[in-house]
């Protein structure tokens, strides 16, 4: 069955405090990995997409990273407006197999 | 339009009465799902829609839900007889094609509340 867990549920972090995030996932026949950001009260909102193995893509202070296995974001020196919900999913043919997010926090 | 649309926003109904949630797509975007999110959850997979056809319906939770699509833009998502397990926000997606699921854009959600 294809699943998608990320890891932790939310993570408190100082500003200038740099951290990742993590997305394992089971899937048959991976299609693409992807990264959104999810603020309150709002749709995600699309950052990254990973197709292969050794893949990464970096946008401002986020890195996304793709193994076999597992993704990881990256996350550098992040300030307040960083806070948000991070939410993986990963490509089944035409849908999104999501995981359930870590909230971020970053304290000024 | 510049973005995907839903209406409404909040939606308050009691237990038993059917509600209509709408999501106005981007223009021009061939591909529409439907996502469900409740708390602490990922989202669920209701529906998709290829123009006006669902190829698959079957992550609709039961027979009480049902959605359409006209002229390849708006859709509607119909809930009927509201349960109280029903409550959660319900989010619209679209793409260019399928084939870019993972590049959707999502509207704002509805939140439905069943009391």
């Amino acid at each position: 069955e294809d699943q998608v867990t990320q890891s932790p549920e939310a993570l408190r972090l100082q500003e200038g405090e740099s951290s990742s995030l993590n997305c394992s996932y089971t899937v048959s026949g991976l299609r693409g990995l992807f990264w959104y950001r999810q603020d309150p009260g709002k749709g995600p909102e699309f950052l990254f997409t990973l197709y292969s193995a050794g893949e990464e893509k970096e946008k401002e202070r986020l890195k996304a990273t793709l193994t076999k296995k597992e993704s990881f974001l990256h996350i550098t020196a992040p300030k307040p407006e960083d806070s948000a919900t991070y939410l993986c999913a990963v490509s089944s043919n035409y849908q999104l197999i999501w995981g359930a997010g870590t909230k971020l926090i970053i304290k000024p | 339009g510049a973005g995907v649309s839903q209406s409404p926003s909040n939606k308050v109904t009691e237990k038993g009465k059917d509600v209509e949630l709408r999501c106005d797509p981007i223009s021009g975007h061939t591909a529409l799902y439907w996502y469900r999110q409740s708390l602490g959850q990922g989202l669920e997979f209701l529906i998709y829609f290829q123009g006006n056809s669902a190829p698959d319906k079957s992550g609709l939770p039961s027979d009480r839900f049902s959605a359409e699509r006209t002229g390849g833009s708006v859709s509607t998502l119909t809930i009927q007889r509201t349960q109280q397990e029903d409550s959660a926000v319900y989010l619209c997606a679209s793409s260019l094609a399928v084939i870019g699921a993972g590049l959707a854009f999502f509207g704002q959600g509805t939140r439905l509340t069943v009391v």
